[in-house]
């Protein structure tokens, strides 16, 4: 049974380069959400996807952050221009109903 | 006003004993859902428990149970005879009504001391 999965999981970057991050969902499930989690804290949800559209997103997505899911498998989240502030891990779940959602390993953002 | 408020910054519980992690939260929608997961330190969030708004019975998964004080908006999570692989961060999260969103509390490190 194999579960989410990310990568890269640890990236390195300058800042006002552009990253990019790749999460593949549980093949069954249609739903998908991304989430950013510094440390010590809970994560915060960042966007949210039904099969291909994207249904929610978080203010906190600004607009050097953008997500897609085409043809409503795998996702991914694009930073352009990183900041310092972006260092985090980011955080990706998949469901199939809108109750448990279970969570990849996680790609975690250095950005110097 | 934060939505999920976890009071436990840490705990330190000794092997095979229980221990109540605390959760309350903050919402006006009759409709919601509570959950807890999680985290060791390798940094994988493992689901452990739900709780719906409207269930009657407070949810149990094997050793984790949630108790659901409705009207004081509490959710604690308890973890009977405990193991040093309990050992991790416990986050207590929330989804209201349609949203799809998780809300999280900012957790609870556990330590289990043999």
């Amino acid at each position: 049974d194999t579960g989410v999965s990310q990568n890269p999981r640890h990236k390195i970057t300058k800042r006002g380069q552009n990253v990019t991050f790749r999460c593949d969902p549980i093949s069954e499930h249609n739903r998908l959400y991304w989430y950013r989690q510094t440390l010590g804290q809970g994560p915060e949800f960042l966007t949210y996807f039904q099969n291909e559209a994207q249904l929610e997103k978080s203010r906190l997505l600004s607009d050097r952050f953008s997500a897609e899911r085409p043809k409503g498998s795998f996702s991914t989240l694009e930073i352009q221009r990183t900041e310092q502030g972006d260092s985090a891990m980011y955080l990706c779940a998949s469901s199939s109903v809108p109750y448990e959602q279970y969570f990849g390993p996680g790609t975690r953002l250095t950005v110097t | 006003a934060q939505k999920i408020t976890q009071t436990q910054p840490g705990m330190f519980v000794q092997e095979k004993e229980a221990v109540t992690l605390d959760c309350t939260y903050d919402t006006s929608d009759p409709s919601y859902g509570l959950f807890w997961y999680k985290q060791p330190s390798s940094g994988e969030m493992i689901f452990l428990i739900y709780q719906g708004s409207y269930d009657q019975q407070n949810a149990t998964e094997g050793r984790y149970s949630l108790n659901f004080q409705k009207a004081r908006k509490s959710a604690n999570l308890v973890i009977s005879a405990s193991q040093l692989g309990d050992s991790a961060m416990y986050f207590c999260a929330m989804r209201e009504g349609s949203n799809y969103q998780l809300i999280w509390g900012a957790g609870t490190k556990l330590i289990i001391k043999p």
